[in-house]
């Protein structure tokens, strides 16, 4: 166990909606990282929170958007969902992530597995 | 911008012989580290290498940076079945913020 939380586990909807998943990071850590990964595929970085605030972005489509809350829980909203889109999101954490010339490890939470029909 | 190439993208081996994958960047990286992903289950972190030139050993897992920061590789020695799962390779260059995945070496064990 991680101690990085994401709800929901599996998440099933249609094409054209808009879903909201959730990331608890670990205990005193201040960024959370969003990825995705479909079928077989790597991880895509789309976008990273430190402290409330977002410090990098990555192939994160305008349809997707994320905000980190005061209490350091993250969500990641997917609008106008695709079939495309159906793949599994990973939330992960980190204690600072805040560049410099180091890099932080990441705790990845278990994710969520989205499905869109 | 920067890109994190990972080869090969698949390996299948015999319990018992060896495996390698290899990770190269586009540009020179701050450091690198390696995640484990399980069948069904998340990355986990495994290492983090700094210097450049640097090895480092965990049990029958053998991580190296290469010298010019820009390449790293992870060699099993003698394969078990608990091996297989997917491995990344992740990087950041010096003074970015972004962290770059590799695709992952896939490996299948066949006992």
């Amino acid at each position: 166990d991680s101690g990085v939380t994401q709800t929901p586990k599996h998440l099933i909807t249609a094409t054209g909606q808009r879903v909201t998943l959730r990331c608890s990071p670990r205990s005193g850590d201040l960024s959370v990282y969003w990825y995705q990964q479909s079928l077989d595929q790597g991880l895509q970085f789309l976008i990273q929170y430190y402290n409330g605030e977002e410090r990098a972005k990555g192939n994160i489509l305008e349809r997707f958007s994320a905000q980190q809350f005061p209490d350091l829980h993250s969500e990641l909203n997917l609008s106008s969902l695709e079939l495309g889109d159906s793949a599994l999101y990973f939330c992960a954490s980190s204690r600072r992530g805040t560049g410099n010339s180091g890099q932080e490890t990441q705790y990845f939470g278990p994710g969520t597995r989205l499905l869109v029909l | 911008g920067q890109q994190v190439m990972q080869i090969p993208q698949y390996q299948h081996v015999q319990e018992g012989e060896d495996f390698t994958t290899y990770c190269n960047s586009s540009t020179t990286l701050s450091n690198i580290q390696w995640y484990k992903q399980r069948p069904g289950g998340h990355p986990v972190f495994l290492i983090q290498l700094v210097k450049s030139g640097e090895v480092k050993k965990q049990k029958r897992l053998t991580f190296q940076f290469g010298e010019a920061k820009k390449n790293s590789s992870l060699h099993i020695t003698a394969t078990q079945t608990t091996d297989v799962g997917t491995y990344f390779c992740a990087g950041r260059n010096t003074g970015g913020f972004k962290t770059i995945f590799g695709a992952g070496t896939r490996l299948f064990v066949k006992a």
